[in-house]
């Protein structure tokens, strides 16, 4: 079965500084990632997906993430954070051309100090 | 913007009782899902169900699990004989096809007395 493990379960910072999250996965085949967003109090909203194509995807809010099919890794990154970014990050996968269900990290808590 | 709404937000019930989470979709999406989070753990998928039955789920959807569209608009999740193991978050998403982004409702927190 298929797992997904995100290295820092909390990451504080301040305002300006970079952020980049890890991501691997363990799965050999055909994969979608996934990088999901929790605002306090809010849903799981997404950030950002790769499918197939350019590796490097640009999600919303200034984020991106990097496909790195060797390492099996899926990086979050921002150049410069907000305070409006503290929030839980979560890595997903879904395996699979008709994989109909995401197999989660266990999310990083990020808290931008202004 | 459509949205993936789900009630009741918190839901306190005795061990042994049942109880049904509800979830309206969004209204175009053709693909269902159940997720739940034990707190301090891992998101993990309970169910999957597409045109009106179960695609896939996990060894965590036992047959004290059960989901249902009643009718055009809900999906419900019905957990027959609550234990204390089963108080957590649970998250109901849905897609317009599988492997493409999930939407998430707000979550039902669930707490088992």
């Amino acid at each position: 079965a298929q797992s997904v493990s995100q290295h820092n379960h909390h990451v504080i910072l301040s305002e300006a500084a970079s952020l980049e999250l890890g991501c691997n996965y363990s799965y050999g085949g055909t994969v979608n990632l996934f990088w999901y967003v929790q605002y306090p109090g809010q849903h799981l909203q997404l950030l950002l997906k790769y499918f197939s194509g350019d590796p490097l995807v640009k999600g919303i809010k200034g984020f991106e993430a990097e496909f790195i099919k060797s390492k099996f890794s899926f990086n979050l990154r921002k150049p410069s954070v907000q305070w409006s970014d503290t929030a839980e990050y979560f890595c997903a996968v879904n395996v699979g051309a008709a994989g109909n269900k995401l197999t989660f990290g266990g999310g990083t808590r990020v808290l931008v100090k202004p | 913007e459509p949205e993936v709404t789900q009630t009741p937000s918190h839901q306190v019930t005795q061990m042994g009782q049942e109880v049904i989470l509800r979830c309206v979709p969004i209204s175009n999406h053709l693909y269902f899902y159940w997720y739940r989070q034990i707190l301090g753990q891992k998101v993990e998928f309970l169910v999957s169900f597409y045109n009106n039955e179960i695609s896939e789920k996990s060894e965590i959807f036992d047959d004290q699990f059960s989901v249902e569209r009643p009718d055009g608009s809900n999906f419900t999740l019905k957990i027959r004989s609550t234990k204390l193991e089963d108080s957590a978050m649970y998250f109901c998403a849905s897609s317009t096809r599988p492997n493409a982004e999930a939407f998430f409702g707000q979550g039902t927190r669930l707490t088992v007395v």
